[in-house]
């Protein structure tokens, strides 16, 4: 496809399983980020990778959330013993390259719900 | 937490009239995002604006960058069913989308 694409869409989660969703991003794109978005609210950064290379993982809320890139392509991230404020829209995005105001595309999201 | 407030929080009104939607910081960001995003969609940038003071216009919508580069405005003129949606101001610290700060959001609904 032309777009980053997500998988699943859709996510029910039972408290203390783990989950791990998945990014295509469009092919050739060196930055990849994901982003977390709580209901009703805008989207705050997790993490960014340049290639496989992991350069930020500062909004990474815990040591449960783990995010991995490991041939510079798709993208993963895993959440383990998930609680129930984990629930939120999981967002990756893509871009070119990583500065020079370079549009970044956004996939549709994971819906993630923990119960 | 959110650097970035936006207000309204919501906006409700009638189509064809006019609007804007502001976005205060008080941190200075080098570049400065809009998104518009949709129910069960990621969000889409409208524009980038990147010099304190700068004006961008897209069709009916005009994007502001405060002289200092902590505050921004949009602006659209005659609005549409089509501007519906969720709107999303976002910080980049350096040149470029690098760890966006995105805002609050204003959530616009246009009444036909």
């Amino acid at each position: 496809g032309a777009g980053v694409s997500q998988s699943p869409r859709y996510k029910v989660a039972k408290r203390g399983q783990d989950v791990a969703l998945r990014c295509d991003p469009i092919s050739g794109h060196v930055s990849l980020f994901w982003y977390q978005q709580a209901l009703g609210q805008g989207p705050e950064f997790l993490t960014y990778f340049q290639n496989e290379a992991q350069l930020d993982k500062s909004g990474l809320p815990s040591d449960r959330f783990f995010a991995e890139r490991p041939e510079g392509s798709v993208s993963t991230l895993k959440i383990q013993r998930t609680q129930q404020e984990d629930s939120a829209v999981y967002l990756c995005a893509s871009s070119l390259v990583l500065t020079g105001n370079t549009e970044a595309f956004f996939g549709q999201g994971t819906r993630l719900t923990v119960v | 937490t959110q650097l970035l407030e936006q207000s309204p929080q919501f906006l409700s009104i009638q189509e064809g009239e006019n609007l804007t939607v502001y976005c205060n910081s008080s941190s200075v960001f080098s570049s400065l995002q809009w998104y518009r995003q949709e129910p069960g969609e990621g969000p889409v940038l409208l524009v980038t604006v990147v010099t304190g003071g700068e004006v961008k216009k897209l069709k009916r919508l005009t994007f502001q960058f405060g002289d200092a580069r902590k505050d921004s405005s949009l602006h659209i003129t005659a609005a549409q069913t089509g501007d519906t949606g969720l709107y999303l101001c976002a910080g980049a610290p350096g040149f470029g989308n690098e760890k966006l700060t995105f805002g609050t959001g204003t959530r616009l609904t246009i009444i036909p």
